[in-house]
């Protein structure tokens, strides 16, 4: 199995700022994604992390609002820009081989 | 329509009774997982199914391919069990992504 941590679990942020949250993985794995959990919703893809590339995004999610790297196997950022209320939400990295996926804890976002 | 629908939304029971999560979905898979997500947001994955059955302590899980539709349950549930299950399957189409069910409020009471 893998361990997934993310930095920060939460924050609080003042619109207009920006917040990259990072996401390690403690063994190497094929795919990550970035997830987002507005309030009483399920999960959506933002987008699927590749390494050594531009990210692939989901229909909705463009790149200068979430801008992701994915330097190596084991390691991802995702930045939420130019922050609105809208954008308060719980964000959470995901990663997965051809036989499991795993969840890292999560990140809770409150914009004011 | 969604392509995984949960039953029921909410669910409130006494500590003690048995649990049933339904999981419906219209698409192909290559597996279902079921996930647990307590109040802090943080989300454990339970089970991974492709086919039959799989038993965790006191967690059960199920999966009817044909049908289209998977159950988790619970035995002798307690108030540590209260949580949201939220189903997800992995599409046969689109690499490893999943798609998730709304998610299924349990609360256990004392």
């Amino acid at each position: 199995s893998a361990v997934i941590s993310q930095k920060p679990s939460r924050d609080i942020c003042q619109r207009g700022t920006s917040l990259t949250i990072q996401c390690q993985v403690d063994s190497q794995v094929t795919m990550m994604f970035w997830y987002r959990q507005q309030p009483g919703q399920s999960l959506t893809l933002i987008a699927t992390a590749n390494q050594g590339s531009e990210a692939t995004y989901e229909s909705g999610f463009v790149i200068d609002k979430f801008p992701i790297s994915r330097p190596n196997l084991t390691f991802s950022t995702l930045t939420v820009s130019n922050m609105s209320p809208e954008d308060s939400s719980i964000y959470l990295c995901s990663a997965g081989t051809s036989y499991e996926q795993y969840f890292g804890p999560g990140t809770r976002l409150t914009v004011t | 329509k969604n392509e995984v629908e949960q039953s029921p939304q909410n669910l409130t029971a006494q500590e003690g009774e048995f649990i049933t999560i339904n999981c419906s979905y219209s698409v192909g898979i290559s597996a279902l997982h079921w996930l647990q997500q307590h109040p802090g947001g943080g989300i454990v994955s339970l089970f991974m199914l492709s086919s039959g059955k799989k038993k965790h302590g006191r967690l059960i899980a199920t999966i009817n391919i044909q049908e289209k539709h998977s159950s988790l349950h619970i035995t002798a549930s307690h108030p540590r069990d209260s949580a949201v299950y939220i189903c997800a399957v992995r599409l046969i189409q689109g690499a490893q992504k999943l798609v998730f069910g709304q998610g299924t409020r349990l609360t256990i009471n004392p």
